[in-house]
């Protein structure tokens, strides 16, 4: 079975701070797939990133940086000099291919950037 | 930019009332997804939905709950007669084709059970 732990529930930083948000998973599939989406007070569902299991590269962009680590089944996600409208709150996600692809949420972490 | 859409944005019931939720996936996509989010909490898998029958389902989308593809572009979950416990963001997605696409998810609809 699938699942996506998110351990940290709540974090506040000040403005231009660096944060990252832990993500650990767990599957038993060889050939997953992991998610990062964003959910701002509005409510609707962003997608930030897809990683395939088989590609451990971590990935830049812009201010956001994915590190991901199949030792240690973990796909973190860093903000760097946070702004406020980072503000949301982000879950990470599991897919895996023999279950329709259907996505497994973690609980996510509400973050909070404070100006 | 082509996005999922949902309607309505809030949908207030009785309880014991059939309720409707539409969706309008992505034109090309092929696989569509209903999930939940009650306030608060996590977002749950409901349904999945391709070819025009269900995939799979979660333990949540028992007999209560349908889905529909009545026509080229709709994508409805109904809820045949509504529970408190029903109330929470639903969310519809789709992707594309076969292989692990990214799933895009709609703005959501609200539904409060009264």
């Amino acid at each position: 079975a699938q699942k996506v732990t998110q351990a940290q529930t709540e974090i506040s930083v000040v403005e231009k701070e660096d944060v990252t948000l832990d993500c650990v998973y767990e599957t038993r599939d060889t050939t997953y797939y992991l998610f990062w989406y964003k959910q701002p007070p509005s409510g609707e569902l962003v997608f930030l990133i897809r990683r395939n299991s088989f590609d451990e590269q971590n990935e830049i962009s812009g201010r956001y940086s994915w590190n991901f680590q199949k030792s240690t089944s973990s796909f973190n996600f860093t903000i760097t000099a946070s702004q406020v409208v980072d503000s949301a709150v982000y879950f990470c996600a599991l897919s895996e291919g023999g279950s329709n692809y259907k996505l497994t949420f973690g609980k996510g972490t509400l973050l909070t950037v404070n100006p | 930019e082509p996005e999922v859409t949902q309607t309505p944005s809030h949908q207030v019931t009785q309880m014991g009332q059939e309720v409707i939720l539409r969706c309008v996936p992505i034109s090309n996509h092929l696989y569509f997804y209903w999930y939940r989010q009650i306030l608060g909490q996590k977002v749950e898998f409901l349904v999945s939905f391709y070819n025009n029958e269900i995939s799979e389902k979660s333990e949540i989308f028992d007999d209560q709950f349908s889905v529909e593809r009545p026509d080229g572009s709709n994508f409805t979950l109904k809820i045949r007669s509504t529970k408190l416990e029903d109330s929470a963001m639903y969310f519809c997605a789709s992707r594309g084709g076969e292989g692990p696409d990214t799933q895009y998810f709609g703005p959501g609809t609200r539904l409060t059970v009264l």
